[in-house]
């Protein structure tokens, strides 16, 4: 059960821009860092961008993310084909419950490129 | 080269238990986190806990605690992931995945998938 709230779905042509929505709390995306992977079914999840706003080496430019307060937004410019997946954030969280933090991913987003 | 190696594909019965494996290899196995995450169909990403192959301990995601158990095996460079009480929704891929800090999610290196099935 998500404590980070995705957009179901986004689109665009191509060479557009899509931005993906991640919104949680405080106790979530207000006091850690953001993630983004992107994810086609049935392969494993790829690393976006890493510490709200970094990319791995690899990865393109075209993916960007920022973070502000308690929501983080991922945007990916000049939009290709190959760019459809689903994208998810994640971040790290803790509860009252537990002194552990645990990890959270968001709803995912499913990205149409039209 | 790094890889994680996981084992093959499990069709279980409800209530039953199944062990999945992640063979390591291409890096020093003690100095990388290893996490576990799974996909249902038409699910999103789940997040199930962690295991420092180091001294063993492991952090479970609350939904799991009662059921999961992660271990590992430095003289194979492996770690376990063992789920029990299978239920129908348990029907997922399970991943593998490396990190080289505790409190980092920036995965780097991911197993091929294990898709268990949970079927009567």
């Amino acid at each position: 059960q998500s404590v980070l709230t995705q957009p179901p779905s986004v689109s665009a042509a191509p060479g557009q821009k899509v931005t993906i929505s991640c919104s949680g709390s405080s106790s979530d995306i207000g006091s850690n860092y953001v993630y983004w992977y992107q994810h086609l079914p049935g392969t494993a999840p790829k690393l976006l961008i890493f510490d709200n706003n970094k990319r791995p080496s690899g990865i393109p430019d075209r993916f960007s993310a920022s973070k502000t307060g308690t929501s983080a937004t991922l945007a990916i410019t000049g939009l290709q084909t190959g760019d459809e997946a689903d994208y998810y954030c994640g971040t790290w969280t803790k509860t009252w419950e537990s002194s552990l933090s645990t990890y959270v991913f968001g709803t995912g987003t499913k990205v149409t490129v039209l | 080269q790094v890889h994680l190696v996981q084992s093959g594909a499990e069709v279980k019965k409800p209530g039953a238990s199944v062990k999945v494996s992640c063979k390591a290899s291409g890096y020093r196995f003690t100095s990388y986190y290893l996490h576990w995450v799974r996909q249902a169909p038409g699910q999103g990403l789940e997040w199930m806990g962690l295991i420092n192959p180091s001294g063993g301990s492991t952090t479970y995601a609350q939904k799991f605690q009662d059921r999961v158990t992660m271990t590992r095996d430095t003289s194979t460079s492996t770690v376990y992931m063992e789920l029990s009480s299978l239920r129908s929704d348990d029907t997922a891929i399970y991943y593998c995945a490396r990190v080289y800090s505790y409190d980092s999610a920036a995965w780097d290196f991911w197993g091929q998938g294990t898709q268990v099935t949970v079927s009567s």
